[in-house]
């Protein structure tokens, strides 16, 4: 079956301005996330969705980020007023959460962002 | 602040080896252990999860779970050098937190 897809792969774009980077879970996954990764650096979590519903919003680095989630189904990320420390690889990944015990996160081939 | 440590490495082997991952927790309430593989300009994707004490084979690929000591480790048998990428220790607590923590990931080089 698909897997995560995101989109674009490639998003480079100026200082200040405003980007949307879109998630597509694996179709019956409730739980969807977000990370971020610098060159180098670990995965840095951002937000996580149960359903359309963001339970945990503490990894967002500033008001200049938000994310929504729609029919239980695709997110979008979206940076607002871009700065040049935004640069990253932001991952999607998506798992089943059903039960008590967490389930495997699969993930997104990610959008490289750059920003100049 | 929950933190999951791994040696940056890299961590260098010769084909055929046995190469050694670790990695360390600080949540004492921690439930399930996952490695994920991670290839330079790919995403990450899942090797083995593991939840009880003790070990879990599959294929060449052993987990290790010392909860008493709250160590994780992963062992690879034999082996090859398209096992060279960045392992990523991935820890979560469970108890209805279905955030897990990552560790930074240690490199490995198999070298022929």
């Amino acid at each position: 079956g698909a897997g995560v897809s995101q989109s674009p792969s490639n998003k480079v774009t100026e200082k200040g301005k405003d980007v949307e980077l879109r998630c597509d879970p694996i179709s019956g996954h409730t739980a969807l996330y977000w990370y971020r990764q610098s060159l180098g650096q670990g995965l840095e979590f951002l937000i996580y969705f149960q359903g359309n519903s963001a339970p945990d919003k503490s990894g967002l680095p500033s008001d200049r980020f938000s994310a929504e989630r729609t029919g239980g189904s695709v997110s979008t990320l979206t940076i607002q007023r871009t700065q040049q420390e935004d640069s990253a690889v932001y991952l999607c990944a998506s798992s089943l959460t059903s039960g008590s015990t967490p389930d495997t996160q699969y993930f997104g081939p990610g959008t490289r962002l750059t920003v100049l | 602040q929950k933190e999951v440590e791994q040696n940056s490495g890299p961590l260098s082997v010769p084909e055929g080896a046995i190469a050694s991952l670790n990695c360390t927790y600080s949540d004492r309430g921690s439930q399930s252990f996952f490695w994920y593989r991670q290839y330079s300009g790919k995403s990450p994707e899942l090797i083995m999860f593991i939840y009880s004490n003790g070990d879990k084979e599959d294929g060449r690929f052993t987990a290790q779970l010392n909860k008493a000591s709250q160590y994780v480790s992963l062992l690879i048998r034999d082996s090859q050098p398209s096992d060279s990428a960045t392992y990523l220790c991935a820890v979560n607590t469970g108890g209805g937190s279905y955030i897990p923590t990552f560790g930074r990931g240690t490199s490995l080089i198999v070298h022929p």
